[in-house]
């Protein structure tokens, strides 16, 4: 079964804190993304990593930064965190054969409260 | 730009009832069509993907989805529905980014209600 593990399930943490969303896979995938999931706009890609040390910003990128020095590890950081960044975060990785068929897997996501 | 659009916000059926949630997309080429179910809680979870062949496709947990081309939709039933089936569902399209990898649209989500 692949796994998709996300460091904390809960996170509360001041504003103006850096925060660090840790996501690790273990099924040697080449592609890690990081999404935001708020109440009625569903999930909306925020970066995603096609290989190490490789990134692209997704939809919306601002205010956040990713880190991929290994492969299995994809990391989500908030520079200096706000309350509008109070929101669900999910991991997600997948394989890439370049079909568009690749499933992506999710981690049961971290619950990111910026007070 | 490749968009998914969920009519629906909120559906409540009753159990054993048959169930349809729509999905319309927007896409330039061939689309790759997903659907995934998030339990409270949970993760999203892969119910069913599209990307040639036959048009019914079946997934897992007794659903299927329908692609229609001519309507751009990919609309997912099932037959009877049990009360584990209370769940957010997402419908997603395919995209290829610029580094040639594929990227997924969701659309917003219809959350789904059973009545026992």
């Amino acid at each position: 079964d692949v796994k998709v593990t996300q460091s904390s399930r809960y996170l509360v943490k001041r504003t103006g804190e850096k925060v660090f969303l840790e996501c690790v896979q273990d099924m040697d995938h080449e592609n890690m993304f990081w999404y935001r999931q708020d109440p009625g706009l569903g999930l909306r890609l925020i970066y995603f990593s096609y290989d190490v040390k490789m990134k692209e910003k997704g939809d919306i990128p601002e205010g956040y930064s990713v880190s991929r020095e290994k492969k299995e590890r994809f990391s989500l950081i908030l520079e200096s965190a706000s309350t509008n960044q109070t929101s669900m975060y999910l991991c997600a990785s997948s394989s890439r054969t370049g079909m568009g068929t690749d499933t992506q897997y999710f981690g049961p996501g971290t619950r990111l409260t910026v007070l | 730009a490749q968009s998914v659009t969920q009519p629906d916000i909120h559906i409540t059926v009753s159990e054993g009832a048959s169930l349809e949630l729509r999905c319309n997309y927007s896409y330039g080429a061939t689309p790759y069509l997903f659907w995934y179910v998030q339990s409270p809680g949970q993760g999203l979870q892969l119910l069913l993907k599209y990307f040639s062949g036959d048009t019914l496709v079946q997934g897992i947990k007794g659903f299927e989805a329908e692609f229609k081309r001519s309507q751009s939709s990919f609309n997912l039933r099932k037959p009877s529905v049990h009360w584990s089936d209370a769940a957010e569902y997402f419908c997603a399209v395919g995209a290829i980014s610029g580094a040639g990898s594929y990227q997924l649209t969701f659309g917003k989500g219809t959350k789904l209600s059973v009545i026992p």
